[in-house]
């Protein structure tokens, strides 16, 4: 049981240049999460999935994308990306409202 | 608005010396309340969680919280800290019926020798 993976560990982007984080769940949860963690500021949510099929803004959705590929699978999307998107990137899930939140093991992105 | 705060930004404690993180919410309920630990470079770890009932609850690596309504508070506490519960540690908030929880801006916890 791997609970929740992300890819990549670590990226460095230009200002600009799109890419995407992936993140994985094998624990059968209906919902997932993304987060950014900056310092001072704790974790804010991006966006959530509650169930497979539906997606939702949190607390700072702009410049972010998401889908929700299947049960498994959540991914978030920077498409053009800024240095004010820095930041490390958790991906969570869980069963439902008010069930404990798995995380995986983050993201570290720089924008340059 | 839901918010959760954490006063102590960092908090320094001796090897063997008891430990207390504060915590204090503002909601228009009683909430669903959360106690996650970080370590260095990796994700968040439950350490553990009040829904109702006792207001005592007890957790993981001998953590308890106790959550106190009129004080809107669950601060954390530890008898005798070890030096592997050098962490950051993160108190969150769960608002009822929806996805979203509220995460507090975090204590990080050195632990002297």
């Amino acid at each position: 049981n791997a609970g929740v993976t992300q890819t990549p560990k670590f990226q460095v982007l230009k200002t600009g240049q799109s890419m995407t984080l992936q993140c994985a769940q094998d624990m059968n949860h209906n919902s997932m999460y993304w987060y950014r963690q900056d310092p001072g500021m704790g974790l804010r949510l991006i966006y959530y999935s509650a169930s497979e099929g539906t997606t939702d803004k949190g607390e700072v959705p702009n410049g972010y994308n998401v889908s929700r590929l299947n049960k498994r699978e959540f991914s978030l999307r920077l498409e053009s990306a800024a240095p004010s998107q820095t930041s490390v990137y958790f991906c969570a899930s869980n069963q439902g409202t008010q069930e404990t939140q798995y995380f995986g093991p983050g993201t570290r992105l720089l924008v340059l | 608005a839901q918010s959760v705060t954490q006063p102590d930004i960092h908090i320094t404690v001796s090897e063997g010396a008891s430990l207390e993180l504060r915590c204090n919410y503002s909601y228009g309920a009683t909430p669903y309340l959360f106690w996650y630990v970080q370590s260095p470079g990796q994700g968040l770890q439950l350490l553990l969680k009040y829904f109702s009932g006792d207001t005592l609850v007890q957790g993981i690596k001998g953590f308890e919280a106790e959550f106190k309504r009129s004080q809107s508070s669950f601060n954390l506490r530890k008898p005798s800290v070890h030096w592997s519960d050098a962490a950051e540690y993160f108190c969150a908030v769960g608002a009822i019926g929806t996805y979203k929880y509220i995460f507090g801006t975090g204590t990080r916890l050195k632990v002297l020798a």
